[in-house]
């Protein structure tokens, strides 16, 4: 099983928006409403900022949105700010009962 | 609130079995799944398997022939054990509690296979 397709890095200024895009196929992100996002700062624990696709959990900002087309799931942030710089990572369960998680990208805020 | 912690060596010699628990506190370890992730420096995380409060694993394919995972629940634990560890298996190991949306993570613990 190959990992999910990101890119490698996004940048944005503050205030922008930024999308993440995050590839699969029809076994997994294609077939499954179970597409997570995560933003991971090093050294620290990844955070669940969407589930099911479109799901904000508690607490978590409504500057983060999710969406899915066909094989292709994004992660949406809106008005960047500097506190946002960290790697996003999504996730898709798969029709092996397994989870896939995608390769990762970077987001600078400039 | 809910938390996790792993605990185990950090260090597990070339052809050995790494061992790590993952202890649950804030919250009962029955009725829920709970998975194990991994992440090499400089690389992306990647899923290693999850186990259900009733015992039934699913394992990544990659790692399948090596991988046990176990729980105890008069512990509020569960285990990880990967056999026959080479470099490649030299990552930071997560413990977190859910199937593919893992709302609660351990810190991470950082496991070096060398000899």
């Amino acid at each position: 099983q190959s990992a999910l397709t990101q890119p490698a890095s996004v940048s944005g200024s503050p205030g922008q928006s930024i999308t993440i895009s995050c590839t699969g196929t029809s076994s997994d992100v294609g077939r499954y409403n179970y597409v997570s996002w995560y933003q991971h700062h090093p050294g620290k624990a990844p955070k669940l900022l969407i589930s099911e696709v479109t799901n904000r959990p508690s607490g978590v900002s409504n500057r983060f949105s999710g969406s899915k087309s066909g094989n292709t799931a994004s992660l949406t942030i809106s008005g960047l700010q500097a506190e946002d710089e960290a790697d996003y990572y999504c996730s898709s369960y798969t029709s092996s009962s397994a989870v896939l998680f995608g390769g990762g990208t970077k987001l600078t805020v400039l | 609130q809910v938390q996790l912690q792993e605990s185990g060596p950090g260090l597990v010699k070339p052809s050995e079995t790494l061992s790590l628990t993952c202890t649950v506190s804030g919250g009962s370890i029955s009725n829920y799944f709970w998975t194990w992730i991994r992440q090499p420096a400089g690389k992306g995380l990647e899923w290693i398997g999850r186990i259900y409060s009733s015992g039934s694993t699913n394992y990544n394919p990659s790692l399948e022939s090596r991988v046990t995972m176990s729980l105890d629940k008069s512990k509020d634990q569960f285990s990880l054990r990967l056999s026959s560890v080479t470099a490649a298996d030299t990552a930071v190991y997560y413990c977190a509690r859910g199937v593919s949306s893992l709302g609660y993570w351990g810190q991470g613990t950082l496991v070096t296979v060398s000899s």
